[in-house]
């Protein structure tokens, strides 16, 4: 089984659409999850973290699930400009290891 | 301040011949790595340095790849004998330390061998 997995998509949605994007990990033990964002043939950057009791940054919503090791990423009201690759990453312990990225999802929005 | 730099941000190369991509973290960062992306598909672990030591190595595909890092700043991704199946985008990023909530990621090296 690979540590981090997601749906590879696309997912296309019109605008003003909300579309969810879900995440599974391996490791029982990982400590600290977050979403980035990779626009076409650009380089990653954190979207955000995600916490235990779930968090919301404008229009975008993480969950965490721990005991299904189960992350989620909700989206509302899309925008053109959120058209990209969402990675969902794992740190697998709390000690000096470097970031597991899952290969992503594509979302294209459609005006 | 100055975020991660990589140079050549393109590099085209015949098979068989040796490159070197090179990689500036952000001042004061000890955690530096190195990932690979093939067209459409997703970041590949190649390589991480905590200050000038690499703890894991695991990722480099083969021995035709070695990395170092001296000072703890700058480091250089090395292949040798490159082939057609090292074509890929070369990213690099650093953090603070290893594991650190953020990795700030350079604007990657774009590698195509003929």
């Amino acid at each position: 089984r690979k540590e981090v997995e997601q749906d590879p998509g696309p997912f296309n949605v019109p605008e003003g659409a909300t579309v969810a994007f879900n995440c599974t990990y391996s490791n029982s033990a990982s400590q600290s999850f977050f979403w980035y964002r990779q626009d076409c043939r650009k380089e990653p950057k954190l979207l955000m973290s995600v916490y235990s009791s779930g968090n919301e940054d404008g229009r975008f919503t993480a969950q965490l699930n721990r005991a299904s090791q189960y992350i989620s990423l909700l989206i509302r009201d899309s925008k053109l400009s959120d058209s990209a690759t969402y990675l969902c990453v794992v740190n697998p312990s709390s000690g000096n290891t470097p970031l597991v990225f899952g290969k992503g999802t594509r979302l294209s929005v459609i005006a | 301040g100055a975020g991660v730099s990589q140079s050549p941000s393109n590099k085209v190369t015949e098979k068989g011949k040796d490159v070197e991509l090179r990689c500036d973290p952000i001042s004061g960062h000890t955690a530096l790595y190195w990932y690979r992306q093939s067209l459409g598909q997703g970041l590949e672990f190649l390589i991480y340095f905590q200050g000038n030591s690499a703890p894991d190595k695991s990722g480099l595909p083969s021995d035709r790849f070695s990395a170092e890092r001296t000072g703890g700043s700058v480091s250089t991704l090395t292949i040798q004998r490159t082939q057609q199946e090292d074509s890929a985008v070369y990213l690099c990023a650093s953090s603070p330390l290893a594991g650190a909530e953020t990795q700030y990621f350079g604007p990657g090296t774009r590698l195509l061998v003929l």
